[in-house]
């Protein structure tokens, strides 16, 4: 069974500092996709990445894909309370299946 | 902009209860997706559809059934309902399989209680 593996599972920081989650798994994906939840709403698609060692910005936001497709990180600079929300991995396997991770819940304390 | 909505956005259900929960999209999407996400867990596919009349069962399809009559409704049948079914249950839908570079659309999600 492929599993991804979320971390931390929590964490809350101060606005303006920088921080970092993580994605883990022992399997390789094809791609890999990022999504953010707020309290009361459904996920909404960040980014995908697809290559190895693929880095990919969305303003104060950094993506990147493992060398090996195995993991990926989320890298949040300057953080802000508006990114306050629950954001979860998702990758798909090489049937195409999507397996989502539990989720890291950041809270950002303004 | 609809994209993708579910109804009812709350709902408590007693033991052995049935309901169906709504789902319907705007976007001609053929692909559509049951998601249940219980507290700190992932999103768990309970049932998915590729396409108007075609349905499979996902990760967790025990409990439930589906149907798609359209390309634009997929409801939720639960029957029987029991405390294990407390969840949040979120439809989803994309355009092409749920694959490298396609966006997959959510709905605001179900809180359904059974009690």
């Amino acid at each position: 069974t492929q599993l991804l593996e979320q971390s931390p599972q929590f964490l809350s920081i101060q606005e303006g500092e920088n921080l970092t989650v993580y994605c883990n798994s022992s399997s390789v994906f094809s791609s890999l996709q990022w999504y953010r939840q707020e309290p009361g709403e459904g996920p909404v698609l960040l980014v995908t990445v697809v290559t190895g060692g693929e880095v990919k910005k969305l303003k104060r936001l950094t993506f990147q894909f493992g060398d090996a497709r195995k993991d990926s990180s989320l890298h949040i600079t300057a953080a802000q309370p508006g990114d306050t929300g629950l954001y979860l991995c998702a990758g798909f396997n090489r049937d195409d299946k999507i397996i989502f991770g539990k989720g890291t819940r950041l809270h950002i304390l303004p | 902009n609809a994209g993708v909505t579910q109804t009812p956005k709350f709902r408590i259900l007693k033991i052995g209860q049935s309901m169906t929960l709504q789902c319907a999209q705007d976007m001609n999407h053929n692909y559509m997706y049951w998601y249940r996400q219980d507290p700190g867990m992932g999103l768990k596919l309970i049932y998915y559809s590729v396409g108007a009349g075609i349905t499979d069962k996902g990760e967790v399809p025990n409990g439930y059934n589906v149907s798609r009559s359209t390309t634009e409704d997929f409801p939720l049948r639960l029957e029987l309902a029991a405390p294990s079914q407390t969840s949040v249950y979120f439809c989803a839908s994309s355009y092409s399989p749920a694959k490298t570079g396609n966006t997959i659309y959510f709905g605001e999600g179900s809180w359904l209680t059974v009690v």
